[in-house]
This record gives structure tokens, C-alpha cells and sequence, in this order.
């Protein structure tokens, strides 16, 4: 069965800095889908950033921009310029194999101080 | 922008009655999902409509939860009777299909406490 690790329960950064984020996963499949979904405080969940696995080239968006290491099965979100927006709840999450169903890692709270 | 629209937002009931959540999903949007958010952890699918249809319900506990989508479009999830492990949030997502690359859009959530 597929799992997604995420590591670090609370990060914190300081406005304009950058933060690396951290996420693994585990899969036997070749074709999945990777992606980083934020909740801040009562509202909803959005995408932020995704990655193919077949895509060697990392994505990015904007100030949001992922490490995909697919050897390692490795996935981070890397912000940059942080914003006091940027804080909230940041989910890993996987999709891909016969099930096709979206899971989710436990999430990183993330707080962005002034 | 469309969004995904969810009420009530907060609902607090006593153990052992009757609770029921609604959805109404992105126009034209052909997937519909439930997912399960205990505090702390992330979302957990419950069930997954494809139009009106059922594609996926091997989360749900189907001894108290039931949910519909009558006409393929808005959805109503139904607890009944409520336990206290059931405190938690629930989320509506849709998507225009059930591709992997579809995006899936999701609601506010409502927030249930179960005294």
C-alpha cells in the first residue's frame, strides 16, 4: 500500500526567508502523481504545486518550487520569500496505482513569523 | 471563481443522533469526493461518486454513514447514529473527472463535534 511520510509536525520561518518542507513516500508504482495541498486556519484546501513521476525537471510555481528525488522517493516543497500568507497547514499527498486514491501525509504546520 | 460549496461550516450533536453534511460541487464537475479529516491527521477518502454513481466506498463505515448523490450533482453524507470517534472535519472535493491529472477542488468542510 501506498504511505506518505511527512516528518516535521510544525516548521517556522521568518518573513522573506526561504523553508524546505520535507515529504516521503512509498510506492511500487511507476506512474503516479505528486502534489502539495495548503489549509490555512478555516478555510480550504488548495493545490499549490504537482509533479509528474515521469518529469525529471522539478516544478515550479512561482515562490513554491519542489526537490523530486524519484530514487529515493523523496518529495520537498521549498518556499522562498516567505509571505505572512504562507502560513498554514501543508499536506503531501500521492495519487497514482489501481486505486487511483489521494493520500494524504500528516501534515506540516507551518508559521511565518514577522 | 467556482468553488465547492459545503454547509452547515459547524456542527456540534449528541452522541447517538442524526447528522447530515451537503455538498454542492463545482458546476460541470463530474467526480465528487468525501473525505474524513481527524484533527492531526491528514484527509482520508470516504467515498468517491462518478456522476450519481458510487466508484469507491471501501473507507466508509456503511453501518452509520451513507451518502447519495441523487441527480450526480449535489451530495448529502449522512451520519447515523453519531459516535464520538465521528468528531471531525469533513470535506467535499470535486474534479471534472476521475483522471489523475484532474485537479480536485476542494470545499470549506464542516466541522463536527459529537458531545
Amino acid at each position: 500500500a501506498q504511505t506518505v511520510t511527512q516528518s516535521q509536525p510544525e516548521m517556522s520561518v521568518q518573513e522573506a526567508e526561504t523553508v524546505t518542507l520535507s515529504c516521503t513516500y512509498d510506492t511500487s508504482e511507476s506512474d503516479y502523481y505528486l502534489f502539495w495541498y495548503k489549509q490555512p486556519p478555516s478555510r480550504q484546501m488548495i493545490l499549490v504545486i504537482r509533479q509528474e513521476a515521469y518529469k525529471q525537471q522539478n516544478a515550479t510555481e512561482n515562490r513554491f518550487s519542489v526537490n523530486f528525488q524519484k530514487a529515493a522517493k523523496s518529495f520537498s516543497l521549498k518556499i522562498s520569500d516567505s509571505q505572512l500568507g504562507d502560513a498554514a497547514m501543508y499536506f503531501c499527498a500521492y495519487r497514482g496505482g489501481a486505486t487511483n486514491k489521494l493520500i494524504f501525509g500528516t501534515g506540516t504546520l507551518l508559521a511565518v513569523q514577522p | 471563481e467556482a468553488e465547492v460549496a459545503q454547509s452547515p461550516r459547524y456542527k456540534i450533536t449528541e452522541k447517538s443522533q442524526a447528522v447530515a453534511f451537503w455538498c454542492d460541487p463545482i458546476s460541470g464537475h463530474a467526480t465528487l469526493y468525501w473525505y474524513r479529516q481527524i484533527l492531526g491527521q491528514g484527509p482520508e477518502l470516504l467515498v468517491q461518486f462518478q456522476d450519481e454513481s458510487v466508484v469507491d466506498d471501501s473507507q466508509l463505515p456503511k453501518d452509520r454513514f451513507s451518502a447519495e448523490r441523487l441527480k450526480g450533482v449535489d451530495s448529502t453524507l449522512k451520519i447515523q447514529p453519531a459516535e464520538l470517534g465521528d468528531s471531525a472535519m469533513y470535506l467535499c472535493a470535486s474534479s471534472l473527472g476521475d483522471w489523475i491529472s484532474y485537479e480536485q477542488y476542494f470545499g470549506p468542510g464542516t466541522r463536527l463535534t459529537v458531545t
